[in-house]
């Protein structure tokens, strides 16, 4: 079946590194790619919309100077948490819709655990 | 997208089918009932999907009332391997953000 993958599943790195995250398609092209964050105990929350060949769309609240997001392809998009903090600490989700049928549903990653010290 | 609104939390015994209700009284016309579950520290897991009418795969059953407004995620027999957090989404198309709220949580006891 449509599979997502993410890479890295988890990242331990210094305040203030940037940390690129990769979402990819591996069997279905994806012209709409989400991210989430998910903070212990909680729900996931959507971060931003991901288009490709476009710029994202954000939710309110989420900076789109700190979390940059690139959709080059119709298999990958990836998204860049700059100047990383301590409270950037987070799990980090990716799914992607299909180009198939209407209701396809989406196919979400594993996650990347973001610890930063 | 319409709202959804789901128990916080259940338990089913191990061999037993677990019935996960939901509700969804502002559903329109043409959206889509999806249920998804996520095991922790992992990725939400597709499980199934539906219109209006019922539907069963390998995972699962979803019984959908006539007046959409309220669906039940049936596993026939649950495993411990069950134990997650399910949600309940209903959309228009795949293509649709994904707005998750606190889902139920399944414990499946030995």
């Amino acid at each position: 079946g449509a599979v997502v993958s993410q890479h890295p599943s988890r990242v331990i790195c210094k305040s203030g590194t940037s940390v690129k995250i990769e979402c990819r398609s591996l069997d279905f092209q994806a012209t709409t790619m989400f991210w989430y964050r998910q903070f212990p105990k909680q729900s996931l929350m959507l971060m931003a919309t991901s288009n490709e060949g476009s710029k994202a769309t954000y939710e309110q609240g989420v900076e789109k100077d700190k979390f940059l997001i690139n959709h080059a392809s119709l298999t990958l998009s990836t998204l860049t948490v700059t100047s990383a903090h301590p409270e950037d600490s987070s799990f980090y989700i990716c799914s992607a819709g299909g180009t198939g049928p209407a209701d396809q549903p989406q196919h979400f990653g594993d996650g990347t655990r973001l610890s930063i010290l | 997208d319409a709202k959804t609104t789901q128990p916080t939390s259940m338990d089913c015994a191990e061999g037993r089918a677990a019935n996960l209700p939901c509700n969804h009284s502002t559903i329109s016309g043409n959206e889509y009932v999806y249920w998804y579950r996520q095991i922790h520290s992992q990725g939400p897991q597709y499980i199934i999907h539906g219109l209006k009418n019922n539907e069963t795969n390998e995972m699962a059953s979803l019984i959908i009332t006539e007046d959409r407004k309220s669906s039940t995620l049936i596993l026939p027999h649950a495993t411990l391997r069950d134990t997650a957090v399910y949600y309940c989404i209903v959309m228009k198309t795949s293509y649709d953000k994904v707005i998750f709220g606190p889902g139920t949580s399944l414990s499946v006891i030995p």
